[in-house]
């Protein structure tokens, strides 16, 4: 059902940006990509989500490729607390259900 | 402050028993969403409901059952039939625009229960 593929896991530098890639090359028009993360143990918690156009918020920034197959989460500056798991996921169908991967394990190192 | 509140966070059960975790939001959202989550593993959704006294089987339904009796609320048993019951269960909510709408579909978490079997 997994229809999205990240990297399992990636290391960043403290205060240096870390640009989390996905890949969903089987997204239809008109669905959104949606980017949560995971600190051990707790539940997860959104980031961002976009459509088409690029987009910012306070906590990070979603690039998505013209062709929409693929899209980076961009963290501009990697604190430690950013340590977690990120999920990148796709609508499954014409349902409502988000179908989470194995995301990818990002550790922050000082 | 709205959220969505889940209790016990923290569950053991002895084999054969049934348990019942319970997840409850103020958020005013119309669907709410049950998943598991297994050491290392992602999360994978057991059921899922759109509207009250509606709900759906997600990919891993076996051994659990839902009820939504009320929009706020969505408890879920674990049952004697589900074979591996330890684990992370995570509940979330969100506002049902429904595909057809093509509209965003952000999910909001609780904190999760972690059931052991004994």
């Amino acid at each position: 059902d997994a229809k999205t593929t990240q990297p399992t896991s990636m290391d960043c530098a403290e205060g240096r940006a870390a640009n989390l890639p996905c890949n969903h090359s089987t997204i239809s028009g008109n669905e959104y990509v949606y980017w949560y993360r995971q600190i051990h143990s707790q539940g997860p918690q959104y980031i961002i989500h976009g459509l088409k156009n690029n987009e910012t918020n306070e906590m990070a920034s979603l690039i998505i490729t013209e062709d929409r197959k693929s899209s980076t989460l961009i963290l501009p500056h990697a604190t430690l607390r950013d340590t977690a798991v990120y999920y990148c996921i796709v609508r499954v169908g014409n349902t409502d259900k988000l179908i989470f991967g194995t995301g990818t394990r990002l550790q922050v190192f000082p | 402050d709205g959220g969505i509140t889940q209790s016990p966070k923290y569950l053991f059960r002895k084999e054969g028993q049934n348990v019942t975790l319970s997840c409850e939001q103020n958020l005013n959202h119309d669907a709410m969403y049950w998943y598991r989550q297994d050491p290392g593993q992602g999360l994978r959704l057991i059921y899922y409901s759109q509207i009250v006294n509606d709900f759906q089987k997600g990919d891993i339904a076996e051994g659990y059952s839902v009820s939504r009796e009320k929009k706020e609320s969505f408890p879920l048993t674990v049952t004697s039939a589900q074979k591996n019951p330890t684990a992370f269960y995570l509940c979330a909510s969100s506002i049902d625009l429904g595909w057809a709408f093509s509209g965003a579909n952000v999910l909001t978490f609780g904190a999760g229960s972690r059931l052991t079997v004994l």
